[in-house]
């Protein structure tokens, strides 16, 4: 079975740097992906980690530990429209697997 | 631009009633996907599919179906839809292409209410 675990609510301030964690529990693993999602939205990719190590893609990173089953996305620079919902999601055999979601309220 | 659509926004039916939800997709993806989403739950799979006519069952397959007989449209049917069928309803596509498979494009979402 897949299981994936994030925190439900994270706070943070303009302009600060927040990092949302997910361990993961599955029989099987391609990749951890990252998904934002804003209110009343349809959920859009963020980015993709394969590989042990740090992706970079503009503000936002994400890392992966595949010996830990254990990721993070980082955000920099935070900025209002950063408020929303962020999952984190196993690939795996042409499926994929999501978290219940961490909700990011960034605050002025 | 790329583009996954869903038939409705908003929709509400009353129990017992067939409910079809429609998703088409533009980018002549390979799979495609159906997932309800409920507050505190994340996005639960119901089905996917793979190809035309194929089909896979995700976690949550009781009381729904699918149907795909064209590569760009995939169906879900409630049967007989009950009130614990309320829900988010999301649809999503991927390709299978190399380095892009692990990159789903997601549906508006349709709104499900059973009365």
């Amino acid at each position: 079975g897949q299981s994936l675990e994030q925190p439900s609510e994270v706070t943070a301030v303009e302009g600060a740097i927040v990092q949302i964690n997910c361990t993961y529990q599955t029989s099987g693993f391609y990749g951890l992906s990252w998904y934002q999602q804003h209110d009343g939205g349809a959920p859009t990719f963020l980015s993709y980690n394969a590989l042990d190590g740090l992706e970079e893609t503009g503000r936002f990173s994400s890392f992966l530990s595949r010996s830990d089953s254990y990721g993070y996305l980082l955000l920099q620079e935070l900025q209002m429209k950063d408020s929303a919902s962020y999952f984190c999601a196993v690939y795996n055999f042409n499926k994929f697997y999501f978290g219940s979601g961490t909700k990011l309220n960034v605050k002025p | 631009d790329v583009k996954v659509t869903q038939s409705s926004r908003y929709l509400v039916k009353r129990t017992g009633e067939k409910v079809f939800l429609e998703c088409v997709q533009d980018m002549d993806h390979e799979n495609m996907f159906w997932y309800r989403q409920d507050p505190g739950l994340g996005l639960r799979l119901i089905y996917f599919s793979y190809d035309v006519k194929m089909k896979e069952k995700g976690d949550i397959p009781e009381g729904y179906s699918v149907s795909r007989e064209k590569k760009e449209r995939f169906s879900l049917i409630l049967e007989s839809a009950s009130t614990n069928q309320t829900s988010m309803y999301l649809c999503a596509s991927s390709s299978t292409h190399r380095g892009q498979e692990n990159e789903q494009f997601f549906g508006p979402g349709t709104r499900l209410t059973v009365l």
